[in-house]
């Protein structure tokens, strides 16, 4: 079974400031994980994935995360934050055979101007 | 191309009644899911489909819920007798298979409210 924990359910920073969201995952399995991002009335859209083939991943607007086994985190950064980037964000994992993604609880990441 | 669509966007309902919620996934997407997110929380699993069958219906939270696809293609979740704690976003999605590092790409979603 696989599960994921995302610490803190609001992150407010200032506009140019490092965006900082974490994810720790459970696994019994070797893992892919997933951030997502929802917009208010809007889908769920895929920011970036992580499918074992490099720790660093790198996404859209200026999004990346690292796989970190020791640490069993996947935490997601962005070195200056944005006002298009306030939205919630999940993190999902799932196990090789790759059917149902389990989410966390999401993080709502705010920006001050 | 059109994204995953999902109708109606909206539903209200009331407690006891019958409703059912239409995806219809990308085209020449084999694999479709639905989740249901409730309000503060990440969206929860429901069922997969592989083509026609389900693959996996181990999220449904009770036999009131039911979900086909036919075709493999439209799928469409029935839910009776309808509970206020059904009130949720249901969630749906698609992806070229059933492979973990394929992306799943999500519909809008609909918002029922059981009154």
């Amino acid at each position: 079974a696989q599960s994921v924990t995302q610490l803190g359910s609001h992150v407010s920073v200032s506009e140019g400031a490092l965006v900082l969201l974490r994810c720790n995952y459970s696994s019994s399995v070797p893992p892919y994980l997933f951030w997502y991002v929802q917009y208010p009335n809007q889908g769920l859209q895929l920011l970036l994935k992580y499918t074992s083939a490099a720790t660093l991943v790198k996404g859209i607007n200026g999004f990346e995360a690292e796989f970190k086994k020791s640490e069993t985190s996947f935490h997601l950064t962005k070195p200056s934050a944005h006002m298009s980037d306030a939205a919630e964000y999940f993190c999902a994992v799932t196990g090789s055979s790759g059917d149902k993604l389990t989410f966390g609880t999401g993080t709502r990441l705010a920006v001050r101007p | 191309g059109a994204g995953v669509s999902q109708t109606p966007s909206n539903k209200v309902t009331e407690k006891g009644k019958y409703v059912e919620l239409r995806c219809d996934p990308i085209s020449g997407h084999t694999a479709l899911y639905w989740y249901r997110q409730s309000l503060g929380q990440g969206p929860e699993f429901l069922i997969y489909f592989q083509g026609t069958g389900a693959a996996d219906d181990s999220g449904l939270p009770n036999d009131r819920f039911f979900a086909v696809r036919p075709e493999g293609s439209v799928s469409t979740l029935k839910i009776q007798r309808t509970e206020r704690g059904d009130s949720a976003v249901y969630l749906c999605a698609s992806s070229l298979s059933g492979t973990g590092v394929t992306e799943q790409f999500f519909g809008p979603g609909t918002r029922l409210t059981v009154l």
